[in-house]
């Protein structure tokens, strides 16, 4: 199976500064020239809700302050700037092999 | 606008069964493949099963492979999974998902529905 490792488990970020998350994969999720890997937002009480699918790609209603990058076993998700509404959980996901599998999340906080 | 709606969760005794129904309306059901995925109270998140879209093909992790089973009725725009062998982890939020046929990621998600197994 591979293992997502999420760091850091949490990080509190001042209102209009950058935040960045870390997911890396134990085994590259590279198939075709594509990265299948996915980010999701979490909020409590909440469904996850999916914000970046294929590593770059922002899910339409998504507001451009969230942005993806990264390929084969390296991936960030970046919210730039990061506003009171953006506190949650942010998970990260492979599509490319099966047991399709999650990273452990990302608690984000406002300082 | 995009709905999926679980139900059937419950208490159960291990070793005990049950069956959870999702029911989707807001798009064409039958052209997408749809998922279980699951939360545990330790707000991991875990993939439990996937059907084709027309329901040929079902797929499953091994801690699932043989406990439960995944289907789906096109012309009632539901899907179930039916769960046997229940174990105390398998206690959970479920989660009705639908899979974004172009990159595999799920890209809508119903409330859940909270399954407990305990004696």
């Amino acid at each position: 199976d591979i293992v997502l490792t999420q760091s850091p488990a949490s990080l509190a970020v001042s209102l209009g500064q950058r935040a960045t998350i870390s997911c890396r994969a134990s085994e590259s999720v590279d198939s075709y020239g594509n990265s299948f890997m996915h980010w999701y937002q979490q909020k409590p009480g909440q469904p996850p809700k999916l914000l970046i699918y294929r590593a770059s790609n922002l899910e339409s209603g998504i507001p451009a302050r969230f942005s993806g990058s990264g390929s084969r076993t390296d991936f960030t998700l970046t919210i730039n700037p990061v506003e009171a509404d953006d506190v949650a959980t942010y998970y990260c996901q492979q599509s490319n092999e099966d047991p399709y599998t999650f990273g452990g999340g990302t608690k984000l906080e406002i300082k | 606008e995009v709905m999926l709606v679980e139900s059937g969760g419950g208490l159960v005794k291990p070793g005990g069964s049950l069956k959870l129904s999702c029911a989707a309306s807001g798009f064409t059901f039958s052209s997408y493949a749809m998922s279980w995925v699951r939360q545990t109270p330790e707000k991991r998140l875990e993939w439990v099963a996937t059907i084709s879209s027309g329901g040929s093909y079902t797929y499953y992790p091994d801690s699932v492979k043989g406990r439960f089973t995944i289907s789906r009725d096109n012309a009632k725009n539901t899907l179930y999974l039916q769960m046997s062998s229940l174990r105390s982890e398998d206690t959970a939020m479920y989660y009705c998902a639908r899979q974004d046929y172009r990159h595999g990621g799920f890209d809508y998600w119903g409330q859940g529905t909270t399954l407990t197994v305990s004696s």
